[in-house]
């Protein structure tokens, strides 16, 4: 079975640009999650999808982050102008039910300078 | 909004010696508390979980003890190898967002 699976695995970008970052759960994962690891600090949950639907994106940072999970299979997170601040490890995981194991991508490594 | 505080940041153990992580929550309805392991370059990865009906629970060397009551649960490892050098990342079900909230994460390493 192919895990969540993520692209890019590094992105190195200049301040203003944009970057896209994509995810493809495992197959059957009604839910998928975004997470964001700033250096040496938490996990932190940016939004989750019912399907094709955002449940929760309270932790979205700001405006310029922008997430689609249209047809309800794979996801994007886009950021767009990117700011230094954005750098971090971006990951995302699925999970069948929101009770059981949330599995994890590899995670897509964004560097902005 | 849900809160969990992990501690110690960076551990370091000789090989053989137990390591014991701990976690605080403060959402009183949270009933699932998994443990992820992430090794470098790696994908965070569940090693052990426990739900709120027990209070503890064992897998060869990792064991999860839970207080509900105080709000607080960790990982023990015992007789650590090398190989369990990673970060150990605590985390609990947000019951409101239905989604992990996780620690800070801590920083294991097994001296050979």
């Amino acid at each position: 079975e192919a895990g969540v699976t993520q692209f890019p695995s590094h992105s190195v970008i200049e301040k203003g640009q944009t970057v896209t970052l994509r995810c493809d759960p495992i197959s059957g994962h009604d839910n998928l999650y975004w997470y964001r690891r700033v250096m040496g600090k938490e996990i932190k949950f940016l939004l989750h999808f019912v399907k094709e639907s955002k449940q929760d994106e309270s932790g979205m940072p700001n405006n310029r982050f922008l997430a689609e999970r249209t047809g309800g299979t794979y996801s994007t997170l886009k950021v767009q102008p990117a700011e230094l601040e954005d750098s971090g490890v971006y990951f995302c995981a699925s999970s069948q039910d929101t009770r059981t194991e949330a599995f994890f991508g590899q995670g897509t490594r964004l560097t902005v300078v | 909004g849900e809160n969990v505080e992990q501690h110690p940041s960076t551990l370091s153990v000789q090989e053989g010696d137990s390591a014991v992580i701990k976690c605080t929550y403060s959402d009183s309805a949270s009933n699932y508390f998994p443990w992820y392991k992430q090794e470098l370059g790696k994908r965070p990865q569940l090693i052990i979980d426990i739900r709120s009906n027990v209070g503890e629970k064992k897998d060869q060397r990792i064991a999860v003890t839970l207080n509900k009551t105080a709000k607080h649960f960790s990982l023990h490892i015992t007789e650590t190898q090398p190989e369990d050098s990673a970060v150990y990342f605590c985390a609990d079900l947000d019951t409101g967002r239905r989604a992990l909230t996780f620690g800070s994460g801590t920083r294991l390493q097994v001296q050979p």
